[in-house]
């Protein structure tokens, strides 16, 4: 199983509609990264979660990050076609002796249709 | 701005075939990573690097080479390609300090037959 479960793995939605993205740690998270990908491109960091309870908003997309739970939910308003594309959270390795890397889940793909 | 800038952008290779994977940042960042993306797999991690002259395996390093001369620059070798490398590769950056993101190039989009 991954470290990081992403669910769910496509959503289809219709513009204007609302959306939910969650990401779900088996490790105790210590901060967690979400991207989006457009086919074809490298990954654009959207924001970073490190508190329990933090919440952040970037355009019309909020993510929140429950520690206890060890979850992250990505949340997206009035969808947009410009919103399409494959949603991928990365978690951080404990900082002693690790380089910074990212361990990331398998992705969302999601398509708004206009 | 330029980021990170990985070259080629496709390369179509046959098994047994060598080839280098080029990747140069230009933030002075002293992290750089080689990921591999496989569909519905996400990323995993190749190599990666915390300054000139260091280097060190990642999750999926079997197949790969890398070498740190510069700041700016991680090439990736593959030596005798397979058919399992084919996938898509992807160069990352970042400054090292806690919490920063890692700044990604557009990706390498490499079939081997």
């Amino acid at each position: 199983s991954q470290e990081l479960e992403q669910s769910p793995q496509s959503l289809i939605v219709q513009e204007g509609k609302n959306l939910t993205i969650n990401c779900t740690s088996s490790k105790t998270l210590y901060g967690l990264y979400w991207y989006k990908q457009k086919y074809g491109e490298g990954l654009i960091f959207l924001m970073m979660l490190q508190k329990g309870g933090e919440e952040k908003s970037h355009e019309k997309i909020t993510a929140k990050l429950d520690e206890k739970k060890q979850q992250s939910s990505l949340h997206i308003t009035a969808s947009q076609p410009s919103h399409a594309g494959i949603y991928l959270c990365g978690a951080r390795r404990p900082a002693s002796g690790s380089a910074r890397q990212l361990t990331f889940g398998s992705g969302t793909q999601l398509t708004v249709l206009p | 701005n330029a980021g990170v800038t990985q070259t080629p952008k496709f390369r179509i290779l046959k098994i047994g075939q060598s080839m280098t994977l080029q990747c140069t940042q230009d933030m002075n960042h002293n992290y750089m990573y080689w990921y591999r993306q496989d569909p519905g797999m996400g990323l995993k991690l190749i190599y990666y690097s915390v300054g000139a002259g260091i280097t060190d395996k990642g999750e999926v390093p079997n197949g790969y080479n890398v070498s740190r001369s510069t700041t700016e620059d991680f090439p990736l070798r593959l030596e005798l390609a397979a058919p399992s490398q084919t996938s898509v590769y992807f160069c990352a950056s970042s400054s090292g300090i806690v919490n920063s993101p890692l700044h990604f190039g557009n990706g390498t989009r490499l079939t081997v037959t």
